[in-house]
């Protein structure tokens, strides 16, 4: 169990710009979330993923921003034409279907920090 | 809609000395409640989680908290804090679905602590 991964760790970029965030979640963890943190904050959710199928997106989520999960496993969040206002880290957790111990739980990667200059 | 108040924002203690955070929710079902702890620009990092049978729950690190129905809390505690304790805590809800958990959390505001020396 390798855990979350999560690359960049941080992401510097000017506004308009777009950038990708990339999520490998633990192995065999059906589930993926994206959440979004702002400073004081706790995690917002943004969208969630179960295999390759997108099951539940924020109204958070506005169309400049597109998560895929294309093979069921990592996921990618992009966030097209960034805004000051999308400075924050974005975390990203999987959870798997089954394991009466884990069951439900969420596991957080590190992050990726992005500042729109 | 569910909802997660805790009502410190700060709390600072000795180390040695007892330590409860509070956390209060809102949410129309029975629940999953979950504690984390996030160290300074990291990820979240799971504490103990609550869906069913013994109110009380032990976590990793010497912390426990008990589940009050009646009060809609979950309160997290620890008997003696240790320097290396210091860190924002945040308590989340998630539907509870016989016991298992699917789709988002939400989570409070967070609670930073610090411990003095």
């Amino acid at each position: 169990d390798t855990g979350v991964s999560q690359d960049p760790r941080h992401k510097i970029t000017k506004r308009g710009q777009n950038v990708t965030f990339r999520c490998d979640p633990i192995s065999e963890h059906n589930r993926l979330y994206w959440y979004r943190q702002t400073l004081g904050q706790g995690p917002e959710f943004l969208t969630y993923f179960q295999n390759e199928a997108q099951l539940e997106k924020s109204r958070l989520l506005s169309d400049r921003f597109s998560a895929e999960r294309p093979k069921g496993s990592f996921s990618t969040l992009e966030i097209q034409r960034t805004e000051q206002g999308d400075s924050a880290m974005y975390l990203c957790a999987s959870s798997p279907l089954r394991g009466a111990l884990s069951l439900g739980t969420q596991y957080f990667g590190p992050g990726t920090r992005l500042t729109v200059l | 809609a569910q909802s997660v108040t805790q009502p410190d924002i700060h709390i600072t203690v000795s180390e040695g000395a007892s330590l409860e955070l509070r956390c209060n929710y809102s949410y129309g079902a029975t629940p999953y409640l979950f504690w984390y702890v996030q160290s300074p620009g990291q990820g979240l990092q799971l504490l103990l989680k609550y869906f069913s049978g013994d109110t009380l729950v032990q976590g990793i690190k010497g912390f426990e908290a008990e589940f009050k129905r009646s009060q809609s809390s979950f309160n997290l505690r620890k008997p003696s804090v240790h320097w290396s304790d210091a860190a924002e805590y945040f308590c989340a809800v998630g539907p509870n679905a016989g016991g298992t958990s699917y789709g988002k959390l939400t989570f409070g505001q967070g609670t930073i602590l610090t411990v003095h020396p």
